[in-house]
């Protein structure tokens, strides 16, 4: 079965410290993983793509890395900031379709970053 | 750029009543559009996508439907609301094969 799993489930940190995040995927065949940033009632948005040739991709603060062979992921954040107050989402995409309907989405994990 | 519309941003309907939200994108042609809704510790459950006009497929059975009237436009509904249809509920687009996907900035419905 598809699935992908994330942990922890929520996070408490203080404003300047690094976290990860981690993503275990179960998908199979792999196309890419994505990890999007979700503030409160609001849209998720992208934050970083990587497809399996892929070791580390990085944006700003944000930096992904993929492993593909062990199926992990994580999403490390430096000197976090107020704003990074967030659900972070991992998505991996299956089978290429048409419709793009091969996404698997993990539940998320809510940080929260603290002054 | 493109940019993707959704509204209301908030709605509170009592139990039986009809729903329609609206999404719309501006600034690309023929995406494909997708309807999701998340729930409170869940994960985003896809509802509804549309590859074209007129056409649309459900992934999940419910009382709800959904229509694309225009090539940009994605609409949401349903006859008779129930309690478990409260949610986020989230439109998105992409171009072709749906890899990356853009989201709007969400419908926060309550049924009461």
């Amino acid at each position: 079965k598809n699935q992908v799993e994330q942990s922890p489930q929520s996070l408490i940190i203080l404003e300047g410290k690094n976290c990860t995040l981690q993503c275990n995927y179960t998908v199979s065949p792999f196309s890419n993983l994505r990890w999007y940033k979700q503030d409160t009632g609001r849209g998720p948005v992208s934050l970083t793509i990587m497809t399996f040739s892929e070791n580390t991709k990085s944006n700003g603060r944000y930096t992904a890395t993929l492993d593909a062979d062990t199926k992990q992921s994580s999403l490390h954040i430096t000197a976090s900031q107020l704003s990074d107050s967030a659900s972070y989402i991992c998505v991996v995409s299956g089978t290429f379709n048409q419709a793009g309907t091969a996404l698997i989405f993990g539940k998320g994990t809510t940080l929260s970053v603290s002054s | 750029s493109q940019t993707i519309h959704q509204w209301p941003a908030t709605l509170v309907q009592p139990v039986g009543s009809p729903l329609s939200l609206e999404c719309t994108v501006e600034g690309t042609s023929n995406p494909n559009l997708y309807w999701y809704r998340q729930a409170a510790g869940r994960g985003l459950q896809l509802l509804f996508y549309s590859v074209g006009i007129g056409q649309i497929s459900s992934e999940v059975p419910q009382n709800l439907s959904a229509s694309r009237p225009q090539d940009r436009q994605f609409i949401l509904s349903s006859k008779k609301l129930l309690l478990s249809d409260s949610g986020f509920y989230l439109c998105a687009w992409s171009g072709f094969g749906g890899h990356e996907q853009y989201f709007g900035p969400g419908t926060r419905l309550t049924v009461t």
